[in-house]
């Protein structure tokens, strides 16, 4: 079984600053990590994904994440937000061995202000 | 096309009533889920079909009953619902196999308000 804890429920921030999300998660077995968005009333979308490779994943709208299995973190950034970027982000897990379905994590609403 | 789409985006139900949720997709995908998200939550696995058979039914109560015609096609019957049933239905669809790795693509979701 695996788990994915957000460490922060709400992230506030400055329009054109830089921003972390943060991610941890837990598993007995290797995984594959996602990081999806929700805008409101809609819909989550995809970021990015880490399936393996190098641990740094770049993903849409200039988000990136960095894949660190010591740390067991899978943390979202962004070196510069716009208003538009306000939003939930679901960090997510799934196995990577036999049958696996998408684990998300409680959600990061990410407010951005002029 | 990436979409998935689904009807209603809104349904406002009495807990006598029979209804039912629509999702379609056209890219292909053999694998398609439903999930129910309460207001400031993650979204929770409801239902996993593969290959338009049931794969996982996360111990969801008998009032909620899907069913895949096809493989582009799925739909969630609604019947003698709660009011503690309210919440936004997402409906997702992903290449084909649960091994983990696919993209799952999310429906703007159907907001159902059980009186």
């Amino acid at each position: 079984a695996q788990s994915v804890t957000q460490l922060d429920s709400q992230v506030p921030v400055f329009e054109e600053a830089p921003v972390e999300l943060r991610c941890n998660y837990s598993s007995s077995v290797s995984v594959y990590l996602f990081w999806y968005v929700q805008y409101p009333n809609q819909g989550l979308q995809l970021l990015l994904k880490y399936l393996s490779g190098s641990t740094l994943v770049k993903g849409i709208n200039g988000f990136e994440a960095e894949f660190n299995k010591s740390q067991t973190s899978f943390h979202l950034r962004k070196p510069s937000v716009h208003i538009s970027d306000t939003a939930e982000y679901f960090c997510a897990v799934s196995g990577s061995s036999g049958y696996s379905t998408l684990t998300f994590g409680k959600g990061t609403m990410l407010l951005v202000s002029p | 096309d990436t979409e998935v789409t689904q009807t209603p985006k809104h349904l406002v139900m009495g807990m006598t009533n029979k209804k039912s949720l629509k999702c379609e997709q056209h890219m292909g995908h053999r694998a398609m889920y439903w999930y129910k998200q309460k207001a400031k939550k993650p979204p929770e696995l409801m239902f996993v079909y593969s290959y338009e058979k049931l794969s996982i039914n996360e111990s969801v109560p008998s009032r909620f009953s899907p069913e895949c015609p096809n493989s582009s096609l799925l739909n969630l019957h609604l019947h003698a619902l709660q009011p503690e049933d309210s919440a936004l239905y997402l409906c997702a669809s992903s290449q084909d196999d649960l091994a983990g790795t696919d993209t799952q693509y999310f429906g703007p979701g159907t907001r159902l308000t059980v009186l």
